[in-house]
């Protein structure tokens, strides 16, 4: 099994472009999750879906979109990359189960400029 | 909302020390609370949670932490550093009473280990 993995693995952007992250989990997970990670923050959930063709908020979900077309694809979307939008981030998916373990994927760092 | 506070953005030991890893949490109800490693350049790996049971929990690599429901704290142990465990540590609750599962994550303790 793969797990959790994430594509691209780096990208630099500018100002005003848009781009769409990957995310795909081979673990039947119902839950995934977007989160970034930015310096002494830990890390936020951007948004997150507990089921194929549902999403929902998270805490800072401003700027990004997101689709859950197939279970085991969570997209990520920028329509305008901001700087403040330069970031780590990192995917998760969980099974829905008493064991509300989430499995990480190796991240996505971001540059705008 | 809950919260994570984890002391000490930096904690420094020698090899062979002991390490302690505070980390205090908020919240009405006790939470699911985890601990996540992440070496350099990589996700986050579980060491070990607690949900219900027995409230001192092991986890891999010799890590262990204690629920303390009284002090809201759940604080992360070894007996004795090596060199490997140098990585970044986050504590994180779940929030087990909604339907969300989201993680809310401390700032991270970042552990340096000294030969």
């Amino acid at each position: 099994n793969a797990g959790v993995t994430q594509t691209p693995k780096f990208r630099v952007l500018k100002t005003g472009q848009s781009m769409t992250l990957l995310c795909a989990q081979d673990m039947n997970h119902e839950y995934m999750y977007w989160y970034r990670q930015d310096p002494g923050m830990g890390l936020r959930l951007i948004h997150y879906s507990v089921g194929e063709g549902t999403t929902a908020k998270g805490e800072v979900p401003d700027g990004y979109n997101v689709s859950r077309l197939k279970k085991q694809n969570f997209l990520l979307g920028l329509e305008s990359a901001a700087p403040s939008q330069t970031s780590v981030y990192f995917c998760a998916s969980s099974y829905r189960d008493a064991s509300y373990e989430q499995y990480f994927g190796p991240g996505t760092r971001l540059t705008v400029t | 909302a809950q919260s994570v506070t984890q002391l000490g953005s930096h904690v420094s030991v020698s090899e062979g020390a002991l390490v302690l890893l505070r980390c205090n949490y908020s919240s009405s109800v006790p939470p699911y609370l985890f601990w996540y490693v992440q070496y350099p350049n990589q996700g986050l790996q579980l060491l070990l949670k607690y949900t219900t049971g027995a409230t001192l929990v092991k986890g891999i690599n010799g890590f262990e932490a204690e629920f303390k429901k009284s002090e809201t704290s759940f604080h992360l142990t070894k007996p004795s550093a090596h060199m490997s465990d140098a990585a970044e540590y986050f504590c994180a609750v779940s929030e087990a009473w909604t339907g969300r599962r989201a993680l809310t994550f401390g700032s991270g303790t970042r552990l340096q280990v000294q030969p």
